[in-house]
């Protein structure tokens, strides 16, 4: 079945520990992207890309970086720098159709910090 | 810049109640709007969308129309159930800024009782 796949589902980091998220799509999508949710604030933007070898800050990237060698590979990297990492991380892509502007979903990686 | 601003939760229903749940805007031109439901421990998945003034989006027996003139994407169900209990989102996909972002409101949670 296609679809976003992001591993792993929970996982703990110590302090000053870089940690990497990874996000898998099958659907021959160009565009994907991270996000960020914390309670009563909704989601929030890190980085996007809308094609291989490219990607853009998004609202919060201090913190995050991220990579897209590969068009079915958006993985996301928490440095020792973002000062609260503790959330919900979500990968997203989008359809090639510019005028539907829906987002397909991982089923979220959840990363407590210790 | 773009922003949403929706009801603040949680809400708690009974079971066939009618649910609204209101969504505002600020955004340049005419954006695309969108509900989006967020289940327990997954990721979001879109539940409507409308793309013009005057447009209703409706799935599940869910509604909401766009409203131009009060800037609005209120989301309604005539008859929730217990199944509805999750979290909802309002968002939007602004004319500015580059790929194809959506913008999210906080979130409101919804609880339905038997």
């Amino acid at each position: 079945d296609g679809g976003i796949t992001q591993s792993p589902k929970y996982l703990f980091r110590k302090e000053g520990q870089n940690v990497t998220l990874s996000c898998e799509q099958n659907l021959n999508h160009d565009a994907m992207y991270w996000y960020r949710q914390d309670p009563g604030q909704g989601l929030r933007l890190i980085y996007y890309s809308q094609i291989v070898n490219d990607f853009q800050k998004g609202d919060i990237a201090e913190g995050y970086s991220v990579s897209r060698e590969k068009k079915e590979s958006f993985p996301l990297t928490v440095t020792s720098a973002q000062k609260n990492p503790t959330a919900f991380y979500l990968c997203a892509s989008r359809p090639p159709d510019l005028n539907t502007g829906e987002l397909f979903f991982g089923e979220g990686s959840r990363l407590t910090v210790l | 810049g773009d922003s949403v601003t929706q009801m603040e939760g949680p809400v708690t229903l009974s079971e066939e109640a009618f649910l609204t749940i209101n969504c505002t805007y600020t955004a340049t031109g005419y954006p695309s709007l969108f509900w989006y439901v967020q289940y327990p421990g997954e990721g979001l998945q879109l539940l409507l969308k409308a793309t013009k003034a005057d447009d209703k989006g409706s799935n599940k027996g869910f509604e909401a129309t766009y409203r131009k003139e009060t800037t609005s994407f209120h989301l309604e169900k005539g008859s929730v159930q217990v199944s509805d209990s999750a979290v909802y989102f309002c968002a939007l996909r602004g004319l500015t800024g580059g790929g194809n972002k959506l913008t999210f409101g906080t979130g409101t949670q919804l609880k339905v009782e038997l």
